[in-house]
C-alpha cells in the first residue's frame, strides 16, 4: 500500500502568490517524521522542511510552512510568495520508526511551475 | 563540511553490461542509503547500511544488484547485467545521530548518478 500520496501531478502558480502542495500519509507508528524535498531539474534533493509526529506546532522555514493535520494524516506544504526559482519537483516523504530502519518513503511528487 | 559525494554523475551503457556506482558519505555518518529514482517517480530505497552491516535490502533485486560498504565508509552499488528498466537516477544519502534541531535521522543526499541503459 502506498504510504505517501501526492494527488497533484502538476501545479501552476503565479509569481508572488502562495501555493499549497498536498500530501497524505499512512502509518501505524506513533513516532514518525515528515519531510518535504525540492528537486530541481539538476537532480539534487534539497531538504525544505521537517515535521515530527509529536510536534504540536506546524513547522516553518522561511517561505515554507507545513500544515500538519495529524488526525487527517495530512502534511501539506505551503509556499508563500512564490518565486520563479521555486519551479521544480516537490516530494513529500515519511520516516517511520525503528522497525523500518528509518529509511524514507517518498510520494510520486508534484511538479510546480511558477509563472511570471 | 563536505557533502555526500557520488561518481560518476552520468553513465550510458548497453543492456547486459555491468556498471558500478560509488558513494562517499558525510564524514562520521554511520547510516548510508541507496535509492533508485525512475523518471517521473519518487526515490525508492534499494539498500540501507548501518556502518558496514546491511539493515534493509528487501527491495534490492539481488539477482542483478549488489552493494557493499567496506570499512563502514564508502559504498559501491553494482548492476550486473543491466536491463533497460534499470535506467534511473541512483541517489546515495547518509545520516547520523545525534540529532540537531531537525529530525535526528535526517538524510543528506548526494547529487546522484544518472544511468541510461540502451
Amino acid at each position: 500500500a502506498q504510504k505517501i500520496t501526492q494527488t497533484q501531478p502538476g501545479m501552476f502558480v503565479q509569481e508572488k502568490e502562495a501555493v499549497t502542495l498536498d500530501c497524505t500519509y499512512d502509518t501505524s507508528d506513533q513516532s514518525y517524521g515528515l519531510f518535504w524535498y525540492k528537486q530541481p531539474s539538476s537532480g539534487e534533493m534539497i531538504f525544505l522542511i521537517y515535521q515530527g509526529s509529536y510536534d504540536e506546532q506546524n513547522a516553518t522555514e522561511g517561505r515554507y510552512s507545513l500544515n500538519f493535520q495529524k488526525a487527517r494524516k495530512s502534511a501539506n506544504l505551503v509556499i508563500s510568495a512564490s518565486q520563479l526559482g521555486d519551479s521544480a519537483m516537490y516530494f513529500c516523504a515519511m520516516r517511520e520508526g525503528r522497525d523500518s530502519g528509518y529509511a524514507l518513503n517518498f510520494g510520486k511528487g508534484t511538479s510546480l511551475l511558477v509563472t511570471p | 563540511e563536505a557533502g555526500v559525494a557520488q561518481s560518476p554523475r552520468y553513465k550510458i551503457i548497453e543492456k547486459r553490461q555491468s556498471v558500478a556506482f560509488w558513494c562517499n558519505p558525510i564524514s562520521g555518518h554511520a547510516t548510508l542509503y541507496w535509492y533508485q529514482q525512475i523518471l517521473g517517480q519518487g526515490p525508492k530505497l534499494l539498500i540501507q547500511f548501518q556502518n558496514n552491516g546491511v539493515v534493509d535490502d528487501s527491495q534490492l533485486p539481488k539477482d542483478r544488484f549488489s552493494a557493499e560498504r567496506l570499512k563502514g565508509v564508502d559504498s559501491t552499488l553494482k548492476i550486473q547485467p543491466a536491463k533497460l528498466e534499470d535506467s534511473a537516477v541512483y541517489l546515495c544519502a547518509s545520516s547520523s545521530r545525534p540529532g540537531i534541531n531537525r529530525d535526528p535521522y535526517e538524510q543528506y543526499f548526494g547529487p546522484g548518478t544518472r544511468l541510461t541503459v540502451t
